[in-house]
């Protein structure tokens, strides 16, 4: 069966400062992997996804993440945070095994400080 | 792309009562889903249809029902609401490009009293 991890419930970070949030996941065949983020209230937007090609995914937002097989994982960076970017953000993996049923993470909530 | 409308955003009824969620899509996409989301919590599939007349239970049982007699529409009811039932409710749908990605509705916020 497949699965995610987020293993942070809650980070919190400075305007300006650094972001990298972490996903691992279990599946097993080839992943299809997407980030996704949640502002209150609101459904999820995609942030970017990994199907296959560079392991470097560039998204919107000016978020990127790598996919590293050898570590089951696929973090979620961004170099320079905004305060818009505070909000609740979940990887999922799926694919063509699963019938491309999405199985998401608990989530981790980002707590913007100015 | 995908637009991705629900009905209504909020809602607000006493037990006993009968009622129906709205997902609509513009997109002609084949599949679409919907998910359960309690307040901070992980999302979970209760339904999915891959097509007219395809509608299929997800990992997390529900006492919902779904149908899909049209592509863009798929309706979620519940027979009897219960204080249980409340929860937030996300509506999506993937075309077969781009490895099904799943493009989520704005959500219906659901409470019974």
């Amino acid at each position: 069966a497949q699965s995610v991890t987020q293993p942070d419930i809650h980070i919190t970070v400075s305007e300006g400062a650094s972001l990298e949030l972490r996903c691992n996941y279990s599946y097993g065949a080839t992943p299809y992997l997407f980030w996704y983020v949640q502002s209150p209230g609101q459904g999820l937007q995609l942030l970017l996804k990994y199907f296959s090609g560079d392991t470097l995914v560039q998204g919107i937002k000016g978020f990127e993440a790598e996919f590293k097989r050898s570590q089951s994982s696929f973090n979620l960076r961004k170099p320079s945070v905004h305060w818009s970017d505070a909000a609740e953000y979940f990887c999922a993996v799926g694919g063509e095994a699963a019938g491309n049923k999405l199985t998401f993470g608990g989530g981790t909530r980002v707590l913007v400080k100015p | 792309e995908a637009d991705i409308y629900q009905t209504p955003r909020y809602l607000v009824i006493g037990t006993g009562k009968k009622i129906t969620l709205e997902c609509s899509q513009t997109m002609g996409h084949d599949k679409m889903y919907w998910y359960q989301q309690d307040p901070g919590m992980e999302l979970h599939l209760i339904h999915y249809s891959y097509g007219v007349n395809s509608t299929e239970k997800g990992d997390l049982s529900s006492e919902s029902t779904v149908s899909r007699i049209r592509t863009e529409h798929f309706p979620l009811t519940l027979e009897s609401a219960r204080p249980s039932h409340t929860s937030q409710y996300l509506c999506a749908s993937s075309d077969r490009a781009g490895a099904d990605t799943q493009y989520f509705g704005p959500g219906t916020r659901l409470t019974v009293l």
